[in-house]
This record gives structure tokens, sequence and C-alpha cells, in this order.
């Protein structure tokens, strides 16, 4: 298996664009999650989904962020408009059902806004 | 609401030597789970090792080994014939073990930088 695959690696852009961000789960995982990791906060939960609905966004920061799962393999988390604060690595994870099965993250998307 | 302290923001040993990271958390759940994850500068999370709260026995993959102990909330890692491979990141976490809300939370700490020096 592939394993948790997200694009891009790396994005700059400048205040006011909007921002894509994409992950592909592992292939059978129903779970998927967005996370944010900066050096003051640590890593934070934006979304959950399961079964490609959102469980739980209170995590998500401002309506400037959304996020879509539109089926099992695939989802987005969009920033617009994009803010210098909002640099920081962005990853996607993914898991099967509950209990001790663990998350499974991508590479993560190293995101600068200038 | 669940929280996983990491008091060591960093630490060094020497290559090949035994090293311990500490973990204590506060919950007043009695079913849970507990991951240590790695983040190497490549910057990609890697699961470690777990444990589940109802095992009495501590989890062991390879090198690495936890002391879990239940009472005192304390769930370290400890790394065996350190190797310059496991320079990293190392995040310990939490997760709830019984259904509902918020059973799904993954709570990280804040981590802990470990320097394996040749």
């Amino acid at each position: 298996d592939a394993g948790v695959i997200q694009s891009p690696r790396h994005e700059v852009t400048e205040m006011g664009q909007e921002v894509t961000l994409r992950c592909k789960p592992i292939s059978g995982h129903n779970s998927l999650f967005w996370y944010r990791q900066t050096m003051m906060r640590g890593l934070e939960l934006l979304i959950y989904f399961n079964n490609n609905v959102p469980i739980d966004d209170s995590g998500m920061p401002e309506d400037r962020f959304s996020a879509k799962m539109p089926n099992a393999s695939f989802s987005t988390l969009k920033i617009q408009p994009s803010e210098p604060r909002d640099s920081a690595v962005y990853f996607c994870a993914s898991c099967y059902g509950r209990g001790n099965s663990p998350l499974h993250f991508g590479n993560g998307t190293r995101l600068t806004v200038t | 609401a669940q929280t996983v302290t990491q008091s060591q923001p960093e630490m060094s040993v020497q290559e090949a030597e035994t090293v311990t990271l500490s973990c204590t958390y506060d919950t007043s759940e009695s079913n849970y789970y507990l991951f240590w994850y790695k983040q190497p500068p490549s910057r990609q999370m890697i699961l470690v090792i777990r444990q589940e709260a109802y095992k009495q026995q501590n989890a062991t993959e390879n090198r690495f080994s936890v002391n879990f102990q239940k009472a005192a909330k304390s769930f370290s890692l400890k790394i065996s014939d350190s190797q310059l491979g496991d320079t990293a990141m190392y995040f310990c976490a939490f997760k709830r073990g019984t259904s509902g809300a918020g059973s799904y939370q993954l709570t990280f700490g804040k981590g802990t930088k470990l320097s394996v020096i040749p």
C-alpha cells in the first residue's frame, strides 16, 4: 500500500489567495483526519470524517477554512482567503474503525503564506 | 478533557546508549490507548509503539519498549541501543477507548526532540 498521499508537499502563496490541499487516504480506511502542526500550538485536529461524513469540525479555526470528502478515496482542505498566520504543516491521516487502530499519516504539506 | 504532558523538550543520547522519554497524561477514563509517534526531519509521523490500558504487560517493538504505570498515569518510552536514525521528535498520544463523542480524538503531547550523537 502506498500509504496516505498528500499533495502538494510544499505550497507558497501570497496573502489573500486560495489554497487547496489534497489527500488520498489508505484504501479501506473509513476515518480521515486533518491536522495542523505549528511550533506554538503543536498538533491540532481540524476536522474528522467518518465514512465520508464530517463528524467534528470544531477545530476548524475560521470560516476561511473548509474541508470536503466527496468519496472514500479523496479529501480536500481549502483556505480562502489565506493569511500569513495560516502558515503551518498540514497533515492528513486515516485509520480503520475505532479502538487501538493507529492513525497513518501522510507526509504533510508545508504551507507558507507571505 | 484529556491532557498529555511531555516534560522534556529536548534530550540527547550517545549512539548505542539507552534513553528514556517521559510522558504523563490526565484522564478520568479507565479504558484508553496510548501511542508513541516519531517525526524525523523528513516530517512524516511514524507510529513507534502502542499500549492498551487494560493490558498490564508493557508493549515492546524491537529496540523500543514502554513503561506503562496506569496508577501514576505515566507512559515512558525506552530506546535501547540508540541509532543515528532515531534522531527525531517523539510525540506521546492518548486516545479514549470508549465509544461516543470524542472517542476518535487523538490528543498529542508537545513532543520531545531527541538527538543521537555519534
